[in-house]
């Protein structure tokens, strides 16, 4: 069984403050990547797709990196604001195989 | 199109009771997902179509969870003779086959089984 793993559980923060997550994942046979954004009460919404090692994107102020070799990502959040608050997980899938989550990093901005 | 859709989004039953779920995914999406999410884990995969055919099953998943796709473009999940170890969330996803495979989710419905 494939574990992916999310550190930290939960986290909060003061709006204005910039803060950053791990997944971490098994670093054989690796395909893809993905992080998602869950608000509650709506969908999971898909952040970024990373699939080679050094990746690096960014949408507004979040940005990931990739680390395949050694099995991890990085989601890091500049300048939190309150609407940011969501669960944020990541999710491994390796070639062949279908997507397996990490249990996500519960993120509380407080105003 | 507005996305992916759950129906419904809460059910509440009785222990032994049958139960259905629907989702209507994206209408060009090829590919259909459900998982179930319990408090404090990330979404469990369950099963997944490509167009009508269900490609896997996960080993996990217990004789009584049933699922179809039968025109390739709505799915139902189906447990029967639920317990209480069915409450979950349970979210359904689609996307298009390729390198850079994006699920996009439904709201999800949430079960109680009493």
């Amino acid at each position: 069984i494939l574990n992916v793993e999310q550190s930290p559980q939960s986290l909060h923060v003061q709006e204005g403050d910039s803060t950053n997550f791990t997944c971490s994942f098994p670093s054989s046979n690796f395909y893809a990547l993905h992080w998602y954004r869950w608000e509650t009460a709506k969908s999971p919404e898909a952040l970024f797709v990373m699939t080679l090692n050094g990746d690096e994107k960014k949408k507004g102020r979040i940005s990931a990196t990739l680390n395949t070799k050694e099995g991890y990502s990085y989601l890091y959040i500049k300048g939190s604001q309150p609407e940011d608050s969501a669960t944020y997980l990541c999710a491994f899938r390796g070639r062949g195989q279908n997507f397996v989550f990490g249990p996500g990093t519960r993120l509380s901005v407080l105003p | 199109d507005t996305g992916v859709s759950q129906d419904p989004r809460h059910k509440i039953t009785k222990r032994g009771q049958n139960v259905t779920f629907r989702c209507d995914p994206i209408s060009e999406h090829n590919r259909l997902y459900w998982y179930r999410q319990t408090l404090g884990q990330g979404p469990e995969f369950l099963t997944y179509f490509q167009n009508e055919a269900q490609l896997e099953k996960s080993r996990l998943l217990s004789d009584r969870f049933s699922a179809e796709r039968p025109k390739g473009s709505f799915s139902t999940l189906e447990i029967q003779r639920t317990e209480q170890g069915d409450s979950a969330m349970y979210l359904c996803a689609s996307s298009n086959l390729g390198t850079e495979e994006t699920q996009y989710f439904g709201p999800g419905t949430r079960l109680l089984v009493l």
